[in-house]
């Protein structure tokens, strides 16, 4: 077990609606990053934080944000929810160049 | 700008057979290759990474900057090795991750 927890498992939702999906990361790991696996596009990097700040930016769309709180969990908002993104939502953790996964947030959304 | 390509979605092979997971990158930098592995209900771990140069399960990856490939090998396949593989690649000065589509190996008793 990586360490790394995300909740929920699984999610659904109505279009337009917002969802927060939350991450806890390792004991210590002060990055967190989020991807977004969906069937067409595979695996994105979304958005990095570190110790609390915005550390890197990926295809990340306008709808969504993140933030990491001073406990370094990081939650990640998606609003007006479209039928596209539904997708598995990862979240990792490191210190160093090693991510570790969690297991990842089923969202639908119909 | 970055770009990991694995062109096989799907690759089976005999129990005991040599196995080859084709990566191919672009990057106009010095970039990091990492190769991903997640099993069946199971999450995302990094299986290797280039830099290490170490053989893990068997696997082993070279990187070719002539080629801009990093394919990943292993000479006997084992059943365990089933799962799907994700070649992935950072940046230098960035640690976030650019990932291949994945390649689904399958191995066959």
């Amino acid at each position: 077990d990586s360490g790394v927890t995300q909740t929920p498992k699984h999610l659904i939702t109505a279009t337009g609606q917002r969802v927060t999906l939350r991450c806890s990361p390792r004991s210590g790991d002060l990055s967190v990053y989020w991807y977004q696996q969906s069937l067409d596009q595979g695996l994105q990097f979304l958005i990095q934080y570190y110790n609390g700040e915005e550390r890197a930016k990926g295809n990340i769309l306008e709808r969504f944000s993140a933030q990491q709180f001073p406990d370094l969990h990081s939650e990640l908002n998606l609003s007006s929810l479209e039928l596209g993104d539904s997708a598995l939502y990862f979240c990792a953790s490191s210190q160093g160049n090693e991510q570790f996964f969690g297991p990842g947030t089923r969202l639908t959304v119909l | 700008a970055q770009r990991v390509t694995q062109p096989e979605k799907l690759l089976s092979v005999f129990k005991g057979a040599p196995v080859e997971l084709k990566c191919n990158y672009s990057y106009s930098g010095s970039p990091e290759l990492f190769w991903y592995v997640q099993y069946s209900r199971q999450r995302l771990q990094l299986l290797l990474r280039h830099i290490s140069r170490e053989s893990i399960k068997g696997f082993t990856a070279d990187l070719n900057k002539g080629e801009t490939s990093f394919h990943l090998k292993k000479p006997f396949a084992q059943e365990e090795d089933s799962a799907m593989y994700y070649c992935a690649l950072s940046g230098s000065g960035a640690n976030n991750l650019f990932f291949g589509t994945g390649t689904r190996l399958t191995v066959i008793p």
